[in-house]
């Protein structure tokens, strides 16, 4: 059980496009879905909280313009990348939790890489 | 704030070599805490969590134990094998979000 996915594992976009990655919680009600982003040879980065319903809590630093998440459902949560530049190429990873748990389930991690 | 303070790497071991990677952390309450795998190509995997304070998580011959006196969680195996290669991280959770370590590469050799 727990498990969370993601969509679509790798993506390669031009400089300028908007790309849309989503979260899935498969097996189980995720009312808390994190989005972070991982730098080549550094630990992941927390970049926004999101709890279904409400509007995402980023955090400093994070241009909450550039990532817009959503988390309509307590199954799906999205972050799309808006007008990406290179800079953005990262890894991002998605987790999940359900109420009272102080555990998180990751998802598989999305590639994003703009040219 | 939570921090996460991992031994950095990268770290080379032999076949059968004892492993240990260093983790102390700062929080506030009583966090959980975890160690993460991210084999080559692939998403973190959780490895082992410990809840409370003297608990100890193990799996796959990894074990780590939870020690509030130094605020360490220690991963340690006896007996490293070629395919343990791969980066971990040190993580704790409070109830709102999740603090990693760096994480620290290993490469195991036959």
């Amino acid at each position: 059980g727990a498990v969370v996915s993601q969509h679509p594992s790798r993506v390669i976009c031009k400089s300028g496009t908007s790309v849309k990655i989503e979260c899935r919680s498969l097996d189980f009600q995720a009312t808390t879905m994190f989005w972070y982003r991982q730098f080549p040879k550094q630990s992941l980065m927390l970049m926004a909280t999101s709890n279904e319903g409400s509007k995402a809590t980023y955090e400093q630093g994070v241009e909450k313009d550039k990532f817009l998440i959503n988390h309509a459902s307590l199954t799906l949560s999205t972050l799309t990348v808006t007008s990406a530049h290179p800079e953005d190429s990262s890894f991002y990873i998605c987790s999940a939790e359900t109420s009272g748990q102080n555990e998180q389930f990751f998802g598989p991690g999305t590639r994003l890489t703009v040219l | 704030g939570d921090s996460v303070t991992q031994m950095e790497g990268p770290v080379t071991l032999s076949e059968e070599a004892f492993l240990t990677i260093n983790c102390t952390y700062t929080a506030t309450g009583y966090p959980s805490l975890f160690w993460y795998v991210q084999y080559p190509g692939e998403g973190l995997q959780l490895l082992l969590k410990a809840t409370k304070a003297d608990d100890k998580g193990s799996n796959k011959g990894f074990e780590a134990t939870y020690r509030k006196e130094t605020t360490s969680f220690h991963l340690e195996k006896g007996s490293v094998q070629v395919s343990d290669s791969a980066v971990y991280f040190c993580a704790l959770s409070g109830w709102n979000d999740m603090r990693f370590g760096a994480g620290t590469r290993l490469t195991v050799k036959p």
